[in-house]
């Protein structure tokens, strides 16, 4: 079945710097959508995308879709330490069963010490 | 408007038993899917409910099953527990036909199967 690679699986930022992730399928998507997830608590939508080549941002953060509709990636620009999580990419592809996300594994995203 | 509920928070079962998890749909919202998220993994796709049948089903097997009722809320089932059934389910409620960006998360189940 598809599957997403998402790299890095964890990072570590330093209040301020600008950090990126990036997700693969080794199938094409119509929509891309990125989500953070906190601790004990479900996933919430950060960005959704829906055509290839898009660039969209929210804030402090910026995701495009790829033009190939098999990737996309996050960037969080100066970032804070409430960043700290874990984000997950998703791909939707229309009428698949159960209008179904595919998830990738995460990036975990930490605090220098 | 209320978000997406679920319950019970935890719950630790033994291995063989049978489970029941309950979400509540968030306001306005008429379709409900339910995710598996093992540790350390992101969430996996169960199955989808609107209009009180199952509209999707991912790859797992007929032991999970599920209900919907008249009110949009939804349960999930799952007989004959097994270890690896040990994971966060999460119930995303939507409006039937939204993309990915129309689903709320609830906070999940814990279910730990010893």
């Amino acid at each position: 079945g598809q599957q997403l690679n998402q790299s890095p699986q964890s990072m570590f930022i330093q209040e301020g710097e600008d950090v990126s992730m990036n997700c693969t399928s080794s199938s094409i998507f119509n929509t891309w959508l990125w989500y953070k997830q906190d601790p004990g608590e479900g996933p919430v939508l950060l960005i959704a995308l829906y055509k290839a080549g898009e660039l969209t941002s929210n804030g402090r953060l910026t995701a495009q879709f790829g033009i190939t509709r098999k990737d996309s990636f996050l960037n969080i620009s100066a970032s804070i330490p409430s960043d700290v999580g874990i984000y997950f990419c998703a791909g939707q592809l229309y009428k698949a069963a159960g209008n179904k996300l595919t998830f990738g594994g995460g990036t975990r995203v930490l605090v220098k010490p | 408007e209320t978000g997406v509920t679920q319950s019970p928070t935890h719950l630790i079962k033994t291995r063989g038993q049978q489970v029941t998890l309950r979400c509540s749909s968030q306001s306005g919202h008429n379709t409900v899917s339910w995710y598996q998220q093992a540790l350390g993994q992101g969430p996996q796709f169960i199955f989808q409910y609107y209009r009180e049948e199952e509209n999707g089903r991912g790859n797992f097997p007929p032991r999970f099953s599920g209900l919907q009722f008249p009110n949009y809320s939804s349960e999930l089932n799952v007989n004959a527990l097994e270890l690896d059934d040990s994971a966060l389910y999460l119930c995303a409620s939507s409006l039937y036909g939204g993309g990915g960006y129309g689903y709320t998360f609830g906070s999940g189940t814990r279910l730990t199967v010893v």
